[in-house]
């Protein structure tokens, strides 16, 4: 199984302002396959990010993603209001699925 | 536009089995994608539980695998989850999903809203 780590566990930031989350795997994930998601409270997860670096349809392009191996990095570049949410990745690139633990991204 | 909707008991007791179905909408199973559920127990992250291809082929979370079953009804398109001998550590929202397929794992790109199951007496 491949375990995720996600850092830091909360981030505290103002609109505008730059946030930078950290995936960090306990093995190279294989063809770099890492999604990131974003959840509200009492909402389902929204799909960000595939495949280390691909937006999914919608996705404003003030989200990034980045990395490869087992060190992955999501990026908003200047948080809006509606950017206030938890992220998780994801990685794919085994049978066995697996999450890491989640990022709250707060307002300072 | 794919939708999600899952339906089942809110309340199952302990040692019994939990049963939910996925209600697929704006897309046929039999077209392809995998189809799986995902958990969140209250206040924590995400769990993967497992997930099934139109033609029957599973894969199960490793953890749950000896408790768990995935079935799809292409007819009615809907799939759903049976997970047996239920304690309160099974207490979470549950959620379906469409998984894309990638050439060894997959991820979820649609969502259902969810649906609380509590596990108690």
């Amino acid at each position: 199984e491949i375990v995720l780590t996600q850092s830091p566990g909360t981030l505290s930031l103002s609109p505008g302002e730059r946030a930078t989350l950290s995936c960090r795997a306990s093995q190279s994930v294989s063809s770099n396959y890492l999604a990131w998601y974003q959840q509200k409270l009492g909402q389902a997860p929204r799909l960000l990010i595939y495949g280390a670096s691909s937006r999914a349809a919608g996705i404003p392009d003030r989200f990034s993603g980045s990395g490869s191996g087992t060190d992955f990095t999501l990026t908003i570049s200047r948080l809006e209001p509606e950017d206030f949410a938890v992220y998780y990745c994801q990685q794919y690139g085994s049978s066995h699925l697996t999450f890491g633990g989640g990022t709250k991204v707060e307002i300072k | 536009q794919v939708q999600l909707q899952e339906s089942g008991p809110g309340l199952v007791r302990p040692s019994e089995t939990l049963s939910l179905t996925c209600a697929v909408s704006g897309y046929s199973i039999s077209s392809g994608y995998y189809w799986g559920w995902i958990r969140q127990p209250p206040g924590k992250g995400l769990e993967w539980i497992g997930y099934i291809y139109h033609s029957g082929s599973t894969f199960y979370n490793p953890s749950l695998k000896s408790r768990v079953t995935i079935s799809v009804d292409t007819s009615k398109n809907q799939f759903s989850l049976r997970l047996s001998s239920v304690t309160a550590a099974d207490t979470a929202v549950y959620y379906c999903a469409r998984l894309r397929p990638a050439s060894i794992g997959s991820y979820p790109d649609y969502w259902g809203q969810a649906t609380l199951v509590t596990v108690s007496s």
